[in-house]
């Protein structure tokens, strides 16, 4: 079961525009993290965020978490191609054994 | 930089045969999962070990789905049969007891069942 949804399922921009993304989350959560996934390869962490941070920043990563909602977005800056990929946001809900629960994805392509 | 690494990398085998998939993770890091990712969609988590128990595998295929990591280092995950539907990318990953840190995974291992 997947605890995220992602929104929108598919991103298309060109290089130099700003990219969000925006995830919701059905259950209370200890923190939420965002990670990419280039086409066929593993999953690489770009920002964690806890439950009780609002925003938070890396380099042209910039999420924010509003636990009154649900949600997170993440905004990419200045995007290049090299940020065409996949990203997830993943949930680790409190208590129990630090498990992370990913949402669907969203499908970023940045065209140059 | 320390990586979690997976072997092998590609894998194709015939429905009914049995499959196995390995990983090593992160010297040090007491916490490992192996998800399962279907084309198009987000990883979903099989079974999570802390050292060398298993601690969730509430979504693990447990009729054909078998892991274990005896030693509390690296892992091995086996399909025993294969079926059609088990055509997905195997992701490892580790990760630190006690750090508030993301998780490292591995490139994973491409499944295709024929």
């Amino acid at each position: 079961s997947q605890q995220g949804e992602e929104d929108p399922q598919a991103l298309s921009i060109q290089e130099g525009e700003n990219a969000t993304m925006n995830c919701s989350y059905k259950t209370s959560i200890n923190n939420l993290q965002w990670y990419r996934q280039n086409s066929g390869r593993g999953l690489v962490h770009l920002i964690l965020i806890r439950s009780n941070e609002r925003e938070k920043h890396s380099g042209r990563l910039r999420v924010t978490l509003d636990t009154s909602k649900k949600s997170s977005s993440l905004l990419i800056t200045a995007s290049r191609a090299a940020d065409t990929a996949s990203y997830f946001c993943a949930t680790v809900i409190s208590g129990g054994y630090n498990k992370l629960i990913f949402g669907a994805g969203t499908r970023l392509a940045v065209h140059p | 930089e320390a990586e979690v690494a997976q072997s092998p990398r590609y894998k194709i085998t015939e429905k009914s045969q049995a499959v196995a998939f390995w990983c090593d993770p992160i010297s040090g890091h007491a916490t490992l999962y192996w998800y399962r990712q279907i084309l198009g969609q987000g990883p979903e988590l099989l079974v999570q070990f802390q050292d060398e128990s298993v601690v969730d595998d509430s979504q693990l295929p447990k009729d054909r789905f078998s892991a274990e990591r005896l030693k509390g280092v690296d892992s091995t995950l086996k399909i025993q049969p294969a079926e059609l539907g088990d055509s997905a990318m195997y992701l490892c990953a580790s990760s630190p007891l006690g750090q508030l840190v993301g998780y490292t995974f591995g490139s994973g291992t491409r499944l295709t069942v024929v």
